[in-house]
């Protein structure tokens, strides 16, 4: 059974920074692209980045860009997402997500793990 | 950047009603389309992939249609467990998008 588990979400302070974790099993993970996806309370799903199979390529929303950090360990299973210069607005559930293919376009996510909640807060 | 849009953003419908929602896309994304269903405090579920394919263990009254901007998801006769939001995702370009949601709710 394919299985995602993230962690490492948890209360931080504006323009802090925190670690989130994706654990990942039943699957050759160094096959497939991998996603991460958060959600605000109460709102919809914000795409925030993406990482092809070998990680030598890695994409980011706007918002984003210049301070989350996208990367995998290939040898741990693992997918990471290191977050700085939190704003309020980072506040949400992260979701990670498993691509169908190496390509990080032209594809879907599934399985997505359960999620990690990220407060921004003082 | 690609925008999704979906109507209605939300619809109130029966057990056995038929449901369409669409969603429009800024420019064309061949059928680079997915559609997921999300129950409050839940995940998100895959239903719907490359616009009209359906997900493995997905009931067959879900369907989808379409290409290039418009795009159509369809529940054939809605149910008790189908009450839920549905978004629409588009993964043709690097900054892959959302729609923002429709909220299907018990009338």
């Amino acid at each position: 059974e394919v299985q995602l588990v993230e962690s490492g979400g948890g209360l931080v302070q504006p323009g802090g920074s925190l670690r989130l974790s994706c654990s990942a099993s039943g699957f050759t993970f160094s096959s497939y692209a991998m996603h991460w996806v958060r959600q605000a309370p109460g709102k919809g799903l914000e795409y925030v980045s993406a990482i092809s199979s070998n990680g030598g390529s890695t994409y980011y929303a706007d918002s984003v860009k210049g301070r989350f950090t996208i990367s995998r360990d290939n040898s741990k299973n693992t997918l990471y997402l290191q977050m700085s210069s939190l704003r309020a607005e980072d506040t949400a559930v992260y979701y990670c997500v498993k691509a169908n293919s190496a390509m990080v376009t032209g594809n879907w996510f599934d399985p997505w793990g359960q999620g990690t909640l990220v407060t921004v807060s003082s | 950047d690609i925008q999704m849009t979906q109507s209605p953003s939300s619809l109130s419908a029966s057990v056995g009603d038929r449901v369409t929602i669409t969603c429009r896309a800024s420019q064309s994304i061949s059928s680079y389309l997915n559609w997921y269903q999300q129950k409050p405090g839940k995940a998100p579920k895959l239903l719907i992939y490359a616009a009209s394919s359906l997900q493995s263990g997905v009931p067959s009254r879900f369907s989808g249609s379409g290409s290039g901007t418009d795009f159509t998801l369809t529940i054939s006769s809605l149910q008790p467990e189908d009450f839920a939001t549905y978004y629409c995702q588009q993964s043709y370009s690097t900054l892959q998008s959302f729609g923002q949601g429709t909220k299907v709710e018990i009338k």
